[in-house]
């Protein structure tokens, strides 16, 4: 079976500091993934989704960037953090068709002071 | 660009009540996709639509696509305290690989 893993679970991280998340799927091969940030309270936003290594689309400008360097490896990345950056960031993943479900991750709550 | 709107944002009602989510668009939908976050939890899938006209049950929870498929519904039949949470559509955008989701309902109970 095919399961997704998110770390770390829960940020606290001051302004202006870097940032790292990793999101890694087992169980499957050439996935669609996909980074999504929820505000408190508010909708999944479309960050960035790839259908295929080193392959990057970007939905909303911003100083985050994200990086597929492995199959099933999808990072999120910022050098230097904004107070708006913080909020629920959910990574997940499909199988290669636009139709499919998407399976979503426990999530990292990140928290810019 | 393509976008579908859900309505109503929040929702209270007692426990067994019904509860009905509505999500509209103003392009015909290739097919549309439910999905429920727990409090604090990630987004579970629930089920697809395809077909215009096309009405899912799952236990007590009917899902409806609009003949024009501009539209789709989530009904809960008698809430329980597990129903709670918010309930997502989403929009397949066909050929693009990815989905667009609705802003969500939240549904809280009175126990």
């Amino acid at each position: 079976s095919q399961t997704i893993h998110q770390w770390p679970a829960t940020l606290v991280q001051p302004v202006g500091s870097p940032l790292s998340l990793e999101c890694t799927v087992e169980g499957t091969s050439n996935p669609n993934l996909y980074w999504y940030r929820q505000a408190a309270g508010r909708g999944l936003q479309l960050l960035f989704y790839s259908v295929g290594i080193g392959q990057i689309s970007s939905e909303v400008p911003q100083n985050l960037s994200a990086s597929r360097p492995q199959d099933r490896q999808f990072i999120l990345s910022s050098k230097k953090l904004l107070l708006s950056d913080s909020g629920f960031y959910l990574c997940a993943w499909s199988r290669t068709t636009s139709t499919d479900t998407q399976y979503f991750g426990p999530g990292t709550r990140l928290t810019v002071l | 660009g393509q976008q579908v709107m859900q309505i109503p944002q929040y929702q209270h009602v007692q426990e067994g009540e019904d509860f009905t989510t509505y999500c509209n668009s103003s392009t015909t939908l290739s097919n549309i996709q439910w999905y429920k976050q727990r409090p604090g939890g990630h987004p579970v899938f629930l089920i697809q639509l395809v077909k215009s006209g096309e009405v899912k049950k799952q236990k007590r929870l009917t899902f409806q696509f609009g003949e024009a498929k501009k539209n789709s519904s989530l009904h809960i039949t008698a809430t329980q305290t597990t129903d709670v949470g918010t309930y997502f559509c989403a929009e397949v955008l066909q050929g693009a690989q990815k989905l667009v989701f609705g802003q969500g309902t939240r549904l809280t109970i009175n126990p």
